[in-house]
């Protein structure tokens, strides 16, 4: 399996919104409803973020928020804040875990 | 709450094998319910899925690895363990454990530490 595609990095001012694409095709994120989202800060191990699709586990602010369409799945954020700078990284699973390229989100 | 911890050597000679472990801790492994993974993360890199067990002791491996790794438990410590044979440089990586289950299915919920395994003569 490759590697989901996101882009390297995206930008955005404080309380702006942005959004993270994540590409696969219809073997992992097109074929299951199975995609999360992780945020990493350096140094640091993953954290869930969001869980099928579009699910916020219990502690995670309403402004993360998860959808998908075809074979592309995507995370949003919104009224960005500074500590939302970090790495973020989509998953899909499909038997096994495909994990995306890794998006590095700036806060300007 | 489920809390997990990576240990092991920090440095592997090329050819040999990697060995680590993850121990569990504010939770039982035997109660089921929960996937076991280890993921590593190459410097500066993303994240790859190397395999998990259940605590019956079924295993599922990344078919790009599956020839190299082993993936046990051992429910009387609250452990499972992670053997990589044959390594080189291209093994150096942070190695994260991690679990997926019950409420989450296939999403990583609870992640250890990580730990820094460099491969070097």
């Amino acid at each position: 399996q490759s590697a989901l595609t996101q882009p390297r990095s995206v930008s955005g001012s404080p309380g702006q919104s942005v959004t993270i694409s994540c590409t696969g095709t219809s073997s992992d994120v097109g074929g299951y409803n199975y995609v999360s989202w992780y945020q990493q800060h350096p140094g640091k191990a993953p954290k869930l973020m969001i869980y099928d699709v579009s699910k916020r586990p219990s502690g995670v602010p309403d402004r993360f928020s998860g959808s998908k369409s075809g074979n592309t799945a995507s995370l949003t954020i919104s009224g960005l804040q500074a500590e939302d700078e970090a790495d973020y990284y989509c998953s899909s699973y499909a038997g096994s875990y495909v994990f995306g390229t890794g998006t590095k989100v700036t806060v300007l | 709450q489920v809390q997990l911890q990576e240990s092991g050597p920090g440095l592997v000679k090329p050819s040999q094998t990697l060995s680590l472990t993850c121990t569990v801790s504010g939770g039982s492994i035997s109660s089921g319910g929960y996937y076991w993974s280890w993921i590593r993360q190459h410097p500066g890199k993303g994240l790859e899925w190397i395999g998990y067990i259940y605590y019956s002791g079924s295993t599922y491996y990344n078919p790009s690895l599956k020839s190299r790794v082993t993936i046990s438990v051992d429910t009387s410590k609250n452990q499972f363990s992670l053997k990589l044979s044959s390594v080189t440089a291209a093994d150096t990586a942070v190695y994260y454990c991690a679990r997926s289950g019950e409420g989450y299915l296939w999403a990583f919920d609870i992640w250890g530490q990580g730990t820094m395994v460099t491969v070097s003569s």
